[in-house]
């Protein structure tokens, strides 16, 4: 099975800085790789899925990278807001297999 | 569109009582749904795979008779915990999967068990 390891717990960083969220993968290279933020006592919320041919992806303040030779996610948040606090999901899954494995989370915090 | 919703979002009950969460999707037609557990600060563990009118695929180390899963239509999915022990406290999730994108899942908010 695939073994996903998001290596920062937490991440505090100011407003208008841009946080970097780092998501690794060790086994079998995913097809998929899912982003997703979890608030507090809530459901993950789908942000963004990026292609293993695909090498970057946006959306509005996001930004995803996938880098098959480092085995690697990065998950940018430009200009961060105190809303953008929140833990961040990484997932992945294979295209013969669709169900996510899930990464421990980081969990952002932006100071005003 | 794409809305999930658990119902209950919290229980407490007694050990050894069995305790029912429901998974809806609201606004289209869930052939598959998914079952997962999250205990604080780690990550979310998928349970059990349940494709409407068969029965539940279960992950290994999940005991299917503890954890009765039952997908009776294309809307609603229940999770029966069976006999729920204080370490079944945690926070259950579902999610929901239509035929036509296998990439993407909805969410439901969650469901919080604690046994006492």
């Amino acid at each position: 099975s695939q073994k996903i390891e998001q290596n920062s717990e937490a991440l505090n960083i100011q407003e208008g800085k841009t946080a970097t969220l780092t998501c690794n993968y060790t086994n079998y290279s995913p097809a998929y790789l899912q982003w997703y933020r979890q608030d507090p006592g809530r459901g993950p919320v789908f942000l963004l899925l990026i292609r293993e041919n695909e090498k970057e992806k946006r959306k509005e303040r996001l930004k995803v990278t996938f880098d098959t030779t480092l085995k690697q996610s990065l998950f940018h948040i430009t200009a961060s807001q105190p809303a953008d606090s929140a833990t961040y999901l990484c997932a992945s899954h294979s295209s013969n297999d669709y169900k996510l494995s899930f990464g421990a989370g980081t969990t952002v915090t932006v100071r005003a | 569109g794409a809305v999930v919703s658990q119902h209950p979002s919290w229980v407490i009950c007694k050990s050894g009582t069995s305790v029912k969460i429901e998974c809806r999707s609201l606004d289209f037609q869930a052939t598959t749904m998914f079952w997962y557990r999250q205990f604080p600060k780690q990550s979310l563990m998928l349970m059990a795979t349940s494709n409407e009118g068969s029965k539940a695929t279960y992950e290994q180390g999940v005991e299917k008779d503890k954890f009765l899963i039952n997908h009776a239509s294309l809307t609603l999915s229940t999770l029966t915990v069976t006999s729920a022990h204080p370490e079944d406290s945690s926070f259950y999730i579902c999610s929901a999967r239509t035929a036509g994108n296998y990439n993407e899942q909805f969410f439901g908010p969650g469901t919080r068990l604690t046994v006492l």
